[in-house]
């Protein structure tokens, strides 16, 4: 069964304050892991889509990596407006087009 | 601009009814899905529809159903057996294989 696991549950930052969030992972041979962002009462918005160990995409502050276990999202010199809860979602070569997600982390960026 | 609507964004519930989430989208993607996102919880799939007229359960499916009679259209049933039907519900749509999700803007539907 795939699993995903996101840590910490929450992240209360200084603004300026850079930090990492961790999604761990098993999966039976990935296709592609995913980063959303979804703000409060929204629908999640796409990020980033990391495909083999070693992958790197940036956008704005944002970072994520891929190794063959976990994901790192690296928020650098966060900003209020990065405020938002990140899940990340793997997608299984054998799964289709389905989606595991994990249970996200909360990130509050304190001006 | 292209996108996915979900309609009514609130809903209200009795005991015992049974109510209809509208999800629609332009994007021409083939594959649709419905999540229920309960408070501090991940994203659970409910069912999913790869082509018109097919769908498949996901992991959670019991007390809901779903029709696909047109590429545009995904609606989710919530039926009185769902026993705990509160919860915030996605809408999500693909293309093809390796490509993330494009998310609607979800219904929040409260048991009263």
């Amino acid at each position: 069964e795939d699993q995903v696991t996101q840590s910490p549950e929450a992240l209360r930052l200084q603004e300026g304050e850079s930090s990492s969030l961790n999604c761990s992972y098993t999966v039976s041979g990935l296709r592609g892991l995913f980063w959303y962002r979804q703000d409060p009462g929204k629908g999640p918005e796409f990020l980033f889509t990391l495909y083999s160990a070693g992958e790197e995409k940036e956008k704005e502050r944002l970072k994520a990596t891929l190794t063959k276990k976990e994901s790192f999202l690296h928020i650098t010199a966060p900003k209020p407006e990065d405020s938002a809860t990140y899940l990340c979602a793997v997608q299984a070569k054998a799964a289709g087009n389905k989606l595991t997600f994990g249970g996200g982390t909360r990130v509050l960026v304190k001006p | 601009d292209g996108g996915i609507t979900q309609s009514p964004k609130y809903l209200f519930r009795k005991e015992g009814q049974n109510v209809t989430l509208s999800c629609e989208q332009n994007l021409n993607h083939d594959a649709m899905y419905w999540y229920r996102q309960d408070p501090g919880q991940g994203l659970r799939l409910i069912y999913y529809s790869q082509i018109v007229n097919d769908f498949q359960k996901g992991d959670i499916a019991e007390g809901y159903s779903v029709s696909r009679e047109k590429k545009e259209s995904f609606p989710l049933t919530v039926t009185s057996a769902q026993k705990n039907p509160t919860a915030f519900y996605l809408c999500a749509s693909s293309p093809t294989l390796n490509y993330g999700y494009t998310f609607g803007s979800g219904t929040r539907l409260t048991v009263v």
